[in-house]
């Protein structure tokens, strides 16, 4: 079975200060990442997708993230924080089995992002 | 077009009670997924469906929840009757194919307190 560890449960960041968020996945021969954002009293919105392709996706809000299969991670970065992205995020892989498909995710991260 | 609904919002019940929580689905997607996430746990498959029928329900915790689908449109997940352990956010997703490289689109979940 797939796994999805998210490394840190919580991430504080500064405004306008780079923030990375640390995804590592189990390895499969097929992998579909994905990271999600849940903003306080929203539901989960799909912040970017890996399928295939460039190893570098660009998502909403000035996300990007970098698939690095040596590695099996799937690390989320921004250049600049803005307060607007304190939320919660889920990275996730797709699990397929003879049940058929499945998201699986990890714990999530909180970001809080400071004045 | 309108997104993933599901009711309520919130739902706060005392031990042994039952709760019924509905899930609306994006029209035409016959795939719908239960999940559930616990004390800011990771969130975790309960079951999916392909229109009425349950394709997977290897997530569901114990034979107090019950879900139905009748019609292939909303489905509603039961809990009868709840326990403590139960509290926790209710996510639904739809998508109209079923695959490792297809989104699902979640709702906002219910918040389900058991007191």
């Amino acid at each position: 079975a797939q796994s999805v560890t998210q490394l840190d449960s919580q991430v504080p960041v500064f405004e306008e200060a780079p923030v990375e968020l640390r995804c590592n996945y189990s390895s499969s021969v097929s992998v579909y990442l994905f990271w999600y954002v849940q903003y306080p009293n929203q539901g989960l919105q799909l912040l970017l997708k890996y399928l295939s392709g460039s190893t570098l996706v660009k998502g909403i809000n000035g996300f990007e993230a970098e698939f690095n299969k040596s590695q099996t991670s799937f690390h989320l970065r921004k250049p600049s924080v803005h307060i607007s992205d304190t939320a919660e995020y889920f990275c996730a892989v797709i699990q397929s089995d003879t049940g058929g498909f499945k998201t699986i995710f990890g714990a999530g991260t909180r970001l809080f992002v400071k004045a | 077009e309108a997104g993933v609904t599901q009711f309520p919002s919130h739902s706060v019940i005392e031990k042994g009670q039952t709760v019924t929580l509905r899930c609306d689905p994006i029209s035409g997607h016959d795939n719908l997924y239960w999940y559930r996430r616990v004390m800011g746990k990771e969130i975790k498959f309960l079951l999916h469906f392909v229109k009425e029928s349950k394709q997977d329900e290897s997530g569901m915790p114990n034979n107090r929840f019950l879900a139905e689908r009748t019609g292939g449109t909303y489905s509603t997940l039961k809990v009868q009757p709840a326990e403590l352990e139960d509290s926790g956010v209710y996510f639904c997703a739809s998508s109209q194919v079923a695959g490792g490289n297809t989104e699902a689109f979640f709702g906002q979940g219910t918040r389900l307190t058991v007191v």
